[in-house]
């Protein structure tokens, strides 16, 4: 069975920096993308960015670049999403998906980590 | 890259069909065949219900359907039921990148 499961949900405060994860299992993590998504309280979702664990090819959104760095550590089927130093309009809940393959569209999708920052 | 465009609401009564559209440019929608739609339920994951314009993943309900004319996707909903109720949200290829629409909400009256 194909399993995203993303680490826990994440109060901080600005300034602070961050790392939430995204373990994949039940399927082959090196062959297929794995997305970023944002959804901030009451909206849409907005896309953040892949990778593809195979060799680690990263594309970000024009909106996400700079702002977060995403990371993949094969050995252990994971997927990072990183800030360096966190703002309150970073407070959204963050989703790791799944990229069918050849499809582009996201077939599987972590339960989502809510991160929150507040001073 | 802006999001796609898609109607903030939609409504129907049971029964009725209706059409979600969602709106790019020749630079996503209009030159690939990679538009997808999910369904997220308030305070539950996102759900795949159409991949590559208009195909539909294992389990998904054959009341959903999609399409595709130049710049603008579709998402068909025939025979609505209350369950229908939800956010709807396309995403297309853009090169390098993808983009979500911003959103519709489906309410089912």
């Amino acid at each position: 069975e194909v399993q995203l499961v993303q680490s826990g949900a994440e109060v901080k405060k600005p300034g602070e920096s961050l790392k939430i994860s995204c373990k994949g299992s039940g399927y082959s993590f090196t062959s297929h993308w794995i997305g970023w998504v944002r959804q901030m309280p009451g909206k849409g979702l907005e896309w953040m960015g892949i990778i593809y664990p195979g060799d680690s090819d990263t594309r970000y959104s024009p909106s996400f670049e700079g702002q977060v760095t995403i990371s993949a550590d094969k050995s252990i089927s994971t997927a990072y999403l990183q800030w360096s130093s966190l703002k309150a309009s970073d407070t959204a809940m963050y989703y790791c998906a799944r990229e069918g393959t050849g499809t582009t569209s996201y077939d599987y999708w972590g339960q989502g980590t809510l991160v929150t920052v507040s001073s | 890259q802006s999001a796609l465009t898609q109607p903030a609401s939609v409504s129907g009564s049971p029964g009725q069909s209706i059409t979600i559209s969602c709106t790019g440019t020749s630079s996503d929608v209009g030159s690939y065949n990679f538009v997808s739609w999910y369904q997220q339920h308030p305070g539950k994951v996102p759900k795949l219900m159409i991949y590559e314009v208009s195909k539909r993943p294992s389990g998904v309900s054959t009341r959903f359907s999609g399409s595709k004319s130049g710049n603008t996707a579709s998402l068909a909903i025939s025979g609505l039921q209350a369950d229908d109720e939800a956010h709807y949200y396309c995403c297309s290829y853009a090169g390098s990148s993808r983009v979500f629409g911003g959103g519709t909400n489906l309410i089912v009256l």
